[in-house]
């Protein structure tokens, strides 16, 4: 089984320019998750997709970014324009329906904006 | 809020010695709790999980973790450390009351030396 996989793995860009990054997540999961970790801190949550809809974007931090799950499988998040404090790692992580916290992460983004 | 403190950001043991990594939490009434594990360049894996079974939880490569409500903890150990257990562990939390949003810890570097 394929596990969740992430693009680009390191992302370097400018301050005002945009940055897309991609997940694709386990075949047939339902659900899929958005996480960052700033350098040093905690994971945090993004937002939360069942399917196409957006269940939960508690986490998301302002209107720069953007994310979509067209059709229901992969997921983008863009920022635009990037700031210098959104450098960090973007984790993208699916699960199945009912699976309670059970959670298969891809090995991160690393995005770094100077 | 949920939330969950994981006390000293790095640890090192000897090979073959105790590993212990602490996690307390603080929610009003007991969440599901889980560990993960992040090896060099790879996603988060899930080590273990509570959710209001067995307060002995046993995980994957010889990891338990205890639940112990009088002490809001759960610890994770291991009794005897092998070289291949350095790694970045995270504390979770996720609320009994439903949504499958995840509240990390900081994490905890475990270095294991010879």
């Amino acid at each position: 089984e394929a596990g969740v996989t992430q693009f680009p793995s390191h992302s370097v860009i400018e301050k005002g320019q945009t940055v897309t990054l991609r997940c694709d997540p386990i075949s047939g999961h339902d659900n899929l998750y958005w996480y960052r970790r700033v350098m040093g801190k905690e994971i945090k949550f993004l937002l939360h997709f069942v399917k196409e809809s957006k269940q939960d974007e508690s986490g998301m931090p302002n209107n720069r970014f953007l994310a979509e799950r067209t059709g229901g499988t992969y997921s983008t998040l863009k920022v635009q324009p990037a700031e210098l404090e959104d450098s960090g790692v973007y984790f993208c992580a699916s699960s199945q329906v009912g699976q309670m916290g059970v959670l298969t992460f891809g090995a991160g983004s690393r995005l770094t904006v100077l | 809020a949920q939330s969950v403190t994981q006390l000293g950001s790095h640890v090192s043991v000897s090979e073959g010695a105790l590993v212990l990594l602490r996690c307390n939490y603080s929610s009003s009434v007991p969440p599901y709790l889980f560990w993960y594990v992040q090896y060099p360049n790879q996603g988060l894996q899930l080590l273990l999980k509570y959710t209001s079974a067995a307060t002995l939880v046993k995980g994957i490569n010889g990891f338990e973790a205890e639940f112990k409500k009088s002490e809001t903890s759960f610890h994770l150990t291991k009794p005897s450390a092998h070289m291949s257990d350095a790694a970045e562990y995270f504390c979770a939390v996720r609320p009994t009351g439903g949504g499958n949003k995840l509240t990390f810890g900081t994490g905890t570097q475990l270095k294991v030396e010879l």
